[in-house]
């Protein structure tokens, strides 16, 4: 069965600070791979999306970006944090139009 | 762009009535409809999803397409204090498999 595993849970970081987010995908091959976030009282923003390596769309312009080094494994970056990236991100992989997500991760800049 | 609408809520519920949760969606092409749990501080889980064909059943939950009025509805009989969490309504835009998510409503049952 398909797995996703998504770390940390909880990250606290300062303004400026760099930041790296990781989610791999276990138990499928070529998985459509998403980032969303979820800003407080907010609902789910879809930020990135890829279908295959190297494969990055970008849905909103911001500071963050996203990389697909291997197949199944996809990560979140910022060189600078600003306040306004704190929220509660979410990696999910596709399979036909049913999205899973993994656990998340509570990004608290300050 | 597609749209999806939620009452926001709260909407509460005695334990053991009928929990009633609306979405509205502004694509009338919109062939499909999942539905979403997510507990507080935790990521959102697919509960139900339905096809424009018919309505779904699968133990206390049912998933009901109103197309002509263009809203789907979930309801969770005998509620639980355990369903106590956000419900987010999704349809699919018809790219590159992700989905365009209501806001979600919360709902709380009380014992």
């Amino acid at each position: 069965s398909q797995t996703i595993h998504q770390w940390p849970a909880t990250l606290v970081q300062p303004v400026g600070s760099p930041l790296s987010l990781e989610c791999t995908v276990e138990g499928t091959s070529n998985p459509n791979l998403y980032w969303y976030r979820q800003a407080a009282g907010r609902g789910l923003q879809l930020l990135f999306y890829s279908v295959g390596i190297g494969q990055i769309s970008s849905e909103v312009p911001q500071n963050l970006s996203a990389s697909r080094p291997q197949d199944r494994q996809f990560i979140l970056s910022s060189k600078k944090l600003l306040l306004s990236d704190s929220g509660f991100y979410l990696c999910a992989w596709s399979g036909g139009e049913k999205l899973f997500f993994g656990s998340g991760t509570q990004l608290s800049v300050l | 762009q597609k749209e999806v609408e939620q009452n926001s809520g709260p909407l509460s519920v005695p334990e053991g009535a009928i929990a009633s949760l609306n979405c509205t969606y502004s694509d009338r092409g919109s062939q499909s409809f999942f539905w979403y749990r997510q507990y507080s501080g935790k990521s959102p889980e697919l509960i139900m999803f339905i096809y424009s064909n018919g309505d779904k059943e699968d133990g206390r939950f049912t998933a009901q397409l109103n197309k002509a009025s263009q809203y789907v509805s979930l309801l969770i009989r005998d509620s639980q204090p355990s369903d106590s969490a956000t419900y987010l309504c999704a349809v699919p835009p018809g790219s590159q498999g992700n989905l365009i998510f209501g806001k979600g409503t919360k709902l709380s049952v009380k014992p």
